[in-house]
């Protein structure tokens, strides 16, 4: 089946800008990320959903970051008012209901802040 | 917090020989060590896994031990070819919790 889907694959915005990313997650998976990979970085959590709910956001650098999962399927990244320092790649991933472990991951979005 | 630490950052071996790539965790309630494979501009996969009830687990070259009384986890690859060429990450999860902390990444270079 379809694996992890992210979009826009690139973005490109100014400084203050606001921006939104999107993750489709494996049809089923009741589990999904959000991880902020930085060049030569390893990604670093910034927030889990277990259904519509988060289940942990500690990892959200500030209130800039938002996100949400309305149906407990697709989930949207928010960022307002954008920073150079935010550029990174966006990464999204799902893992299955029924407490498995595994995490699938997408291909990631690539911000870029100008 | 978790904190995992990885090592080395870089590391090149001739085709053939062995690689071995090392994590330190701090949270001892961790159970769960994932390691992810990522090639460039591409998608991290995952390569193998490993829970703290069992110390060693092997997939034909790839294989990976935890200490968990030294909070250590190791991956080995035998018998290096080209295409392990990537970055390599490890992670762990705590107890509990399902917050995966990852390391800072191996840049694995295979020399043909």
């Amino acid at each position: 089946g379809a694996g992890v889907s992210q979009t826009p694959s690139n973005k490109v915005t100014e400084k203050g800008k606001y921006v939104e990313l999107r993750c489709d997650p494996i049809s089923g998976h009741t589990a999904l990320y959000w991880y902020r990979q930085s060049l030569g970085q390893g990604p670093e959590f910034l927030i889990y959903f277990q259904g519509t709910g988060a289940a942990d956001d500690s990892g959200l650098p500030n209130d800039r970051f938002f996100a949400v999962r309305p149906e407990g399927s697709v989930s949207t990244l928010k960022i307002q008012r954008t920073e150079r320092g935010d550029s990174a790649v966006y990464l999204c991933a799902s893992r299955p209901a029924g407490g498995g472990d595994t995490q699938y991951f997408g291909p990631g979005t690539r911000l870029t802040v100008l | 917090g978790e904190n995992v630490e990885q090592h080395p950052s870089t590391l090149s071996v001739q085709e053939g020989d062995s690689a071995v790539i090392k994590c330190t965790y701090s949270d001892s309630a961790s159970n769960y060590f994932p390691w992810y494979k990522q090639e460039l501009g591409k998608r991290p996969q995952l390569i193998i896994d490993i829970r703290s009830n069992v110390g060693e687990k092997k997939d034909q070259r790839i294989a990976v031990t935890l200490n968990k009384t030294a909070k250590h986890f190791s991956l080995h690859i035998t018998e290096t070819q080209p295409e392990d060429s990537a970055v390599y990450f490890c992670a762990a999860r705590a107890s509990g919790t399902y917050k995966y902390i990852f390391g800072t990444g191996t840049r694995l270079k295979v020399l043909a």
